[in-house]
């Protein structure tokens, strides 16, 4: 079984609607969790930290579960800008210390 | 922008040679971490460094060697290079007060003939 896995799409939605990704990681002891984007052909970028509350940026809002070791992103009033790939990120604690453990990734393309 | 280059961006080479990539830093960050990235795998750990000389073995280190003599660069070497070795290598650096937060700098693709 993977550390992190996620469904990897593609999703495909129209502008305006609203998207759910979700992610399941296997360590119970994991502590961090985050959300990266990243577009094609670059280096994935950091798109919000995942707090046990929830917590939301915008139209971005990331839950976590754990007792069920899930982590959810939910996309609001898609926009074009949004299609990339959205990668799920869990912190490894039985490594040494500041390892992440990345997803596979979902993709999305938001289309006109 | 967390001040990270990598460099060569592109490479393409043959099976046998050695490779170096780098990367770069000019915010005296402390960890540094080399990742691969291919269809299905995700971003997968090779090295990682914690401090000048102190590196230590990721997920997928097999062929591959570090080195950091200086805080600000962090050299990838595959010593004699694979085509199993094409991929795009990412590296990283960690901030915020728990440094788990990490930056990726902006890649470098390798493609082994």
């Amino acid at each position: 079984r993977k550390e992190v896995e996620q469904d990897p799409g593609p999703f495909n939605v129209p502008e305006g609607a609203t998207v759910a990704f979700n992610c399941t990681y296997s360590n119970s002891a994991s502590q961090s969790f985050f959300w990266y984007r990243q577009d094609c052909r670059k280096e994935p970028k950091l798109l919000m930290s995942v707090y046990s509350s929830g917590n939301e940026d915008g139209r971005f809002t990331a839950q976590l579960n754990r007792a069920s070791q899930y982590i959810s992103l939910l996309i609001r009033d898609s926009k074009l800008s949004d299609s990339a790939t959205y990668l799920c990120v869990v912190n490894s604690p039985s490594g040494s210390a500041r390892q992440l453990t990345f997803g596979s990734g979902t993709q999305l393309t938001v289309l006109p | 922008d967390a001040g990270i280059t990598q460099s060569p961006r592109h490479k393409v080479t043959e099976t046998g040679t050695p490779v170096t990539l780098r990367c770069h830093q000019t915010e005296n960050h402390r960890y540094m971490y080399w990742y691969r990235q291919d269809p299905g795998h995700g971003l997968r750990l090779i090295h990682y460094s914690y401090g000048v000389k102190d590196t230590d073995k990721g997920e997928v280190s097999d062929g591959y060697s570090v080195s950091r003599s200086k805080t600000e660069d962090f050299l990838l070497t595959l010593e004699s290079a694979t085509s199993s070795q094409t991929s795009v290598y990412f590296c990283a650096i960690t901030e915020g007060l728990a440094e788990e937060t990490q930056y990726f700098g902006p890649g470098t693709r390798l493609l082994v003939l």
